[in-house]
């Protein structure tokens, strides 16, 4: 079984309505991390989580919003989506204490906005 | 703002050829560089380097760092098709930020 699972995996829907991508995570780590990437821009960064009480924003967070309800589950969403949040979008976990900056990421979602 | 450069965007190559990545960077408080190779979905972890001149190695692929320059290289030898992928260059830095600032990547496409 994967250890960074991410759902759904494919989602298109109209402008304006409100998405929520989530993500859960087995391998026990507390560092959960939100990146969109977009053809010939790389990844970048929405926001991060240390643990359930500490979320942070990331470069690009603006028209987004995150949950982190457990330690295990970090949710993505998109209050009101607009076209140019069409991009495919990867969570990712972290940690740090096993002495490496290694980040393991899931599968992604792939989202179009119409 | 931090900033990773990635050259050549793309290459392509025959194989068996061997092939040299580069990663440069420009951020505040540098703590890790790191290398993903991406197939179809998911970026899979190659290396993480931490101090200049020390090659990390796997296989037919290598990298080193350069803190002084400021960059990486990332070398795979004996191409095979199955090394066909997208692979990002990502820094991490230290204090009390996190997540990684990655580079566009590079497009390798082997040829048979």
């Amino acid at each position: 079984d994967a250890d960074v699972t991410q759902t759904p995996r494919n989602r298109i829907t109209k402008t304006g309505k409100r998405i929520m991508l989530e993500c859960s995570q087995t391998k026990g780590h507390d560092r959960m991390y939100w990146y969109r990437q977009d053809p010939g821009l790389g990844l970048r960064l929405i926001y991060y989580s240390f643990d359930v009480k500490d979320i942070n924003k990331g470069e690009i967070s603006d028209g987004y919003s995150v949950s982190r309800q457990a330690q295990a589950k970090f949710s993505l969403s998109l209050e009101s989506a607009i076209p140019n949040q069409t991009a495919l979008y990867f969570c990712a976990t972290s940690d740090p204490g096993l002495g490496t900056d290694t980040q393991y990421f899931g599968p992604g979602t792939r989202l179009t906005v119409l | 703002e931090d900033k990773v450069v990635q050259s050549p965007l793309s290459l392509v190559v025959h194989e068996g050829d061997t092939v040299t990545l580069n990663c440069s960077y420009e951020v505040t408080n540098f703590r890790s560089l790191l290398w993903y190779k991406q197939e179809k979905k998911a970026p899979t972890f190659l290396f993480m380097l931490t101090s200049s001149g020390i090659e990390k190695k796997s296989g037919r692929l290598s990298s080193i760092l350069d803190k002084k320059e400021l960059f990486s290289i990332l070398n795979i030898t004996a191409t095979q098709t199955g090394d066909s992928a997208v692979y990002l260059c990502a820094v991490r830095v230290g204090g009390g930020a996190d997540g990684l600032t990655f580079g566009k990547g590079t497009h390798l496409i082997i040829q048979p």
